[in-house]
């Protein structure tokens, strides 16, 4: 079956614009993370969907980042008025949470560059 | 708080052993893990640990969890070119819940 999907692979955008990143979940996967990778860095959480649950918003870095949702499929995460210190590779992963399956499968991420 | 430390940059020669380390400072966390991030490639997770255990084994991967000094280590035994990648350690607080990651350790493996 298909893995976790994100696009666009590469966007360059100008600061100040806003931006929207996809992912496409694995089929049946109820659990969904996005995460930031900035350039030589380790991967810092930025929030994380669960089921009909309230989203875990605690590692968003500011008021212009914001992601949705839409039942246990597609997420999208937007970022609004971009600064160059957004220029990062997002990356989403999913999982099942079921007994014994915890584990994260990360998609290929989103390269975002602020220009 | 929150903290995950490794050393950046390791170099080991083919056939030998590598051994990559990790420090947490929170003692709440039960579960830690492994990744493995290859140019092009997506983040693939190697192995974890929960934390009532001092040992995993798997294949030519050994973990060592000490919990007292909050220390993990990952040592791949027989390393091999295909090795050559940057490893993350990650810990979270319960079955899957966010990952906290350390900044990564590139291995560099010469032939």
């Amino acid at each position: 079956g298909a893995g976790v999907s994100q696009s666009p692979s590469n966007k360059v955008t100008e600061k100040g614009k806003d931006v929207e990143l996809r992912c496409d979940p694995i089929s049946g996967h109820t659990a969904l993370y996005w995460y930031r990778q900035r350039l030589g860095q380790g991967l810092e959480f930025l929030i994380y969907f669960q089921g009909n649950s309230a989203p875990d918003k605690s590692g968003l870095p500011s008021d212009r980042f914001s992601a949705e949702r839409t039942g246990e499929s597609v997420s999208t995460l937007t970022i609004q008025r971009t600064q160059q210190e957004d220029s990062a590779v997002y990356l989403c992963a999913s999982s099942l949470l079921l007994a014994g399956n915890y584990e994260q499968y990360f998609g290929p991420g989103t390269r975002l560059t602020v220009t | 708080g929150e903290d995950v430390e490794q050393s950046l940059f390791l170099s080991v020669r083919e056939g030998d052993s590598s051994v990559i380390n990790c420090t947490y400072t929170d003692s709440s966390s039960t579960y830690l893990y492994w990744y493995k991030q290859e140019p092009g490639a997506g983040l693939q997770l190697l192995t974890y640990i929960f934390s009532n255990m001092d040992m995993k084994q798997d294949q030519r991967l050994t973990v060592l969890l000490n919990k007292k000094d909050k220390h993990l280590s990952l040592r791949i035994a027989d390393t091999q070119t295909g090795d050559s990648a940057i490893y993350f350690c990650a810990e979270s607080y319960n079955q899957g819940g966010k990952l906290i990651f350390g900044q990564g350790t590139e291995l560099s493996v010469k032939p």
